[in-house]
């Protein structure tokens, strides 16, 4: 299993610009989650999806922040326009679950520099 | 939510146990604890979870208080790969899918 896949794995773009974030949840995995790393505010989840439906939206942080799960395979998360304090670490998690046995296994992040 | 406090950071010689601390005061019945790491530029990666026993996996051992108000994350014989962030999280099964992430233990393994 290759796991949870992101693409790009690092941006750099100027204040302004659209940027779209790419997300592959393990197959077979119900559940999709975004999370947001910085290091004034640590880890936090932005959004996540249950069998592609949008479940719980309240971290996104304003209305330049959008998320879509068109299928089981495929998410995104835009941001437009993009802002320097934009730049963040952004993970990817799926699971099988919720609950208590629902591991979270997480992407290896898209790095994103806002200029 | 439960909120969990951890010391912001340790040391642990190579080959060591590591014993990480915990504590979650205000945990309620239905809540779990839950272990994840983050070693340096990667995503978070789970380690174990438990209830209210004693739990066990190839990982690591989570030793939990009769109380439940404080938890135990134990790395039986650290090794410098697992030097990272380790952090606690206290979860209701209700709560759906939010991992709420505190600052966690930044674990340092020295040869």
């Amino acid at each position: 299993d290759a796991g949870v896949i992101q693409s790009p794995r690092h941006e750099v773009t100027e204040m302004g610009q659209e940027v779209t974030l790419r997300c592959k949840p393990i197959s077979g995995h119900d559940y999709l989650f975004w999370y947001r790393q910085t290091m004034m505010r640590g880890l936090e989840l932005l959004i996540y999806f249950n069998n592609n439906v949008p479940i719980d939206d309240s971290g996104m942080p304003e209305d330049r922040f959008s998320a879509k799960m068109p299928n089981a395979s495929f998410s995104t998360l835009k941001i437009q326009p993009s802002e320097p304090r934009d730049s963040a670490v952004y993970f990817c998690a799926s699971s099988l679950r919720t609950g208590p046995g629902g591991t979270q296994y997480f992407g290896p992040g898209t790095r994103l520099l806002v200029l | 939510d439960a909120k969990t406090t951890q010391p912001p950071s340790m040391d642990c010689a190579e080959g060591r146990a590591a014993n990480l601390p915990c504590n979650h005061s205000t945990i309620s019945g239905n809540e779990y604890v839950y272990w994840y790491r983050q070693i340096h530029s990667q995503g978070p990666q789970y380690i174990i979870h438990g209830l209210k026993n004693n739990e066990t996996n190839e990982m690591a051992s989570l030793i939990i208080t009769e109380d439940r108000k404080s938890s135990t994350l134990i790395l039986p014989h650290a090794t410098l790969r697992d030097t990272a962030v380790y952090y606690c999280i206290v979860r209701s099964y209700n709560q759906g899918g939010k991992l709420i992430f505190g600052q966690g233990t930044e674990l340092s393994v020295k040869p």
